[in-house]
């Protein structure tokens, strides 16, 4: 079974772009987050989308945001890149349902540099 | 709102030594927990959960976690390291409805010593 597919692996922009990250989720899980990770934060969770509808936020500003599509993919968009923003952004899937005991199942991440 | 604290950023111990990373939680219910692990440059890797069947789980690689309610400790074991535990570790919470976050701990980096 194939694990949670994260795309590109690592991206280097400047301050002021926009950059839009991937997830696929792991077959047949409907519940996909997003994490961010640096040194300084530690992990720090952004957004859970649920059958195409977000489900639970973060205290981040409005230029993250996510959608996520008919088949679970998800994909994580940030605006007007700041230097801040430089962190390994992870994405988890799960089976989404009811009970707090289902996993989360990690991709690799996605290595955001601003230059 | 649940949370988890781990003691100790960094826990270095020698080869064949037993690991303990420290675990609790603040939670009004018995939550459900878990710990994870990463290698460098990947992602998190699921090593064990808790979910109140018993209070003893024993996970992947060795480890195993004891759920104690009467000190809202979760700490993670291993009775004999190995190098290649070299990692970080997390502890995480999350409540009994399955529409809650996870909510993780601030990691502890263990270094083994050979």
């Amino acid at each position: 079974k194939a694990g949670v597919t994260q795309t590109p692996r690592y991206l280097i922009k400047t301050r002021g772009q926009q950059v839009t990250l991937s997830c696929s989720p792991i077959s047949g899980h409907r519940s996909v987050s997003w994490y961010q990770q640096t040194p300084g934060q530690g992990l720090q969770f952004l957004f859970e989308y649920f059958s195409e509808t977000q489900r639970n936020k973060g205290n981040f500003p409005g230029r993250f945001s996510g959608r996520q599509f008919s088949n679970s993919r998800s994909e994580m968009n940030v605006s007007t890149l700041e230097l801040g923003d430089s962190a390994l952004y992870l994405c988890a899937s799960s089976l989404g349902g009811t009970g707090g005991n289902q996993p989360q199942h990690f991709g690799d991440g996605t290595r955001l540099s601003i230059l | 709102a649940q949370s988890v604290t781990q003691l100790g950023s960094h826990v270095s111990v020698s080869e064949g030594a037993l690991v303990l990373l420290r675990c609790n939680y603040s939670s009004s219910v018995p939550p459900y927990l878990f710990w994870y692990v990463q290698y460098p440059n990947q992602g998190l890797q699921l090593l064990l959960k808790y979910t109140s069947a018993a209070t003893l789980v024993k996970g992947i690689n060795g480890f195993e976690a004891e759920f104690k309610k009467s000190e809202t400790s979760f700490h993670l074991t291993k009775p004999s390291a190995h190098m290649s535990d070299a990692a970080e570790y997390f502890c995480a919470v999350r409540g009994y409805m399955g529409n809650e976050k996870l909510t993780f701990g601030t990691g502890t980096r263990l270094t083994i010593i050979p």
